[in-house]
C-alpha cells in the first residue's frame, strides 16, 4: 500500500494563478482532510470530507475549494493565489468517522507551495 | 486563549537526558488526546495515544490531567533519533471528526 500520496511535491505560483493538489488514499478510509501548516501556527484544518459525497469547512476555508472526487480521491483548489497562501500543504485520512471515536490521521508527504 | 498550546523550544538536550513537554488545552468538554511526532519537512505521524490513568510505551510516558487541563509527554534516555518536533492534538468533540493540533515543540538532542 502506498498509503496517503500527494501531487505535486512542490509548486511555485504567481499572484493569481490557480492550481488544484491532489490526494489519494489506498486504505479504503472514509474521511479525509486538507491542513496547512504555517511556522508557530500548528496544522489548520481548511476543509475535511467525513465520507464520500461530503465536504465541509475546516478553521481555514477562505480561498480555496475542495472535491470529494471518489473514496479514494480529495482535491484542494487555489481558484486565485495570494502570497498569504504560501505554505505546506498535508492531506490526511482517518478509517471511520464519528463523533464517539477517533482514529490515527495518516498523513501524506506535504506540498510546498510558493506564491510570489 | 489558543485551543492548544504548547511550549515551542526549542528544548537542546544532551543523549541520556529525561525531557518533559507539557500541553494545555482550553476545552474542557475535550474527549482524546494524541503526542504526534514530526520530523524536519516530513509528514506528522502518531506517537502515542493519552489515556486517563497514564500510559507508557518504552521510554515514552504520556499523562493526562483533566482538572488543570493539561497533557505531558516524559521522553527517558534520549536518543538522537528522538530530535523532532512532537505536536499536542486535542479532540474537543465540538463537531463531527475534527481534531486540533497545537503547534509542536521542537526536541535537539545532543551527542
Amino acid at each position: 500500500n502506498a498509503g496517503v500520496t500527494q501531487t505535486p511535491k512542490f509548486q511555485v505560483l504567481k499572484t493569481g494563478q490557480s492550481m488544484t493538489l491532489q490526494c489519494a488514499q489506498d486504505m479504503n478510509h472514509n474521511s479525509m482532510y486538507w491542513y496547512r501548516q504555517d511556522p508557530g501556527m500548528g496544522l489548520r484544518l481548511i476543509y475535511y470530507s467525513a465520507s464520500e459525497g461530503t465536504t465541509d469547512k475546516g478553521e481555514v476555508p477562505n480561498g480555496y475549494n475542495v472535491s470529494r472526487l471518489n473514496k479514494r480521491e480529495f482535491s484542494l483548489r487555489l481558484e486565485s493565489a495570494a502570497p498569504s497562501q504560501t505554505s505546506v500543504y498535508f492531506c490526511a485520512s482517518t478509517p471511520n468517522g464519528g463523533v464517539s471515536s477517533y482514529n490515527e490521521q495518516f498523513f501524506g508527504p506535504g506540498t510546498r507551495l510558493t506564491v510570489l | 486563549r489558543k485551543e492548544v498550546e504548547q511550549d515551542p523550544g526549542p528544548f537542546n538536550v544532551p543523549e541520556g537526558a529525561t525531557v518533559a513537554f507539557n500541553c494545555t488545552y482550553s476545552n474542557s468538554a475535550s474527549q482524546s488526546f494524541f503526542w504526534y511526532r514530526q520530523d524536519c519537512r516530513k509528514e506528522p505521524k502518531l506517537l502515542m495515544s493519552v489515556y486517563s490513568s497514564g500510559n507508557e510505551d518504552g521510554r515514552f510516558t504520556a499523562q493526562l490531567n483533566r482538572a488543570s487541563q493539561y497533557i505531558s509527554l516524559l521522553i527517558r534516555d534520549s536518543k538522537l533519533s528522538d530530535s523532532a518536533t512532537y505536536l499536542c492534538v486535542v479532540n474537543p468533540k465540538t463537531s463531527y471528526d475534527k481534531v486540533i493540533f497545537g503547534p509542536g515543540t521542537s526536541l535537539s538532542v545532543i551527542p
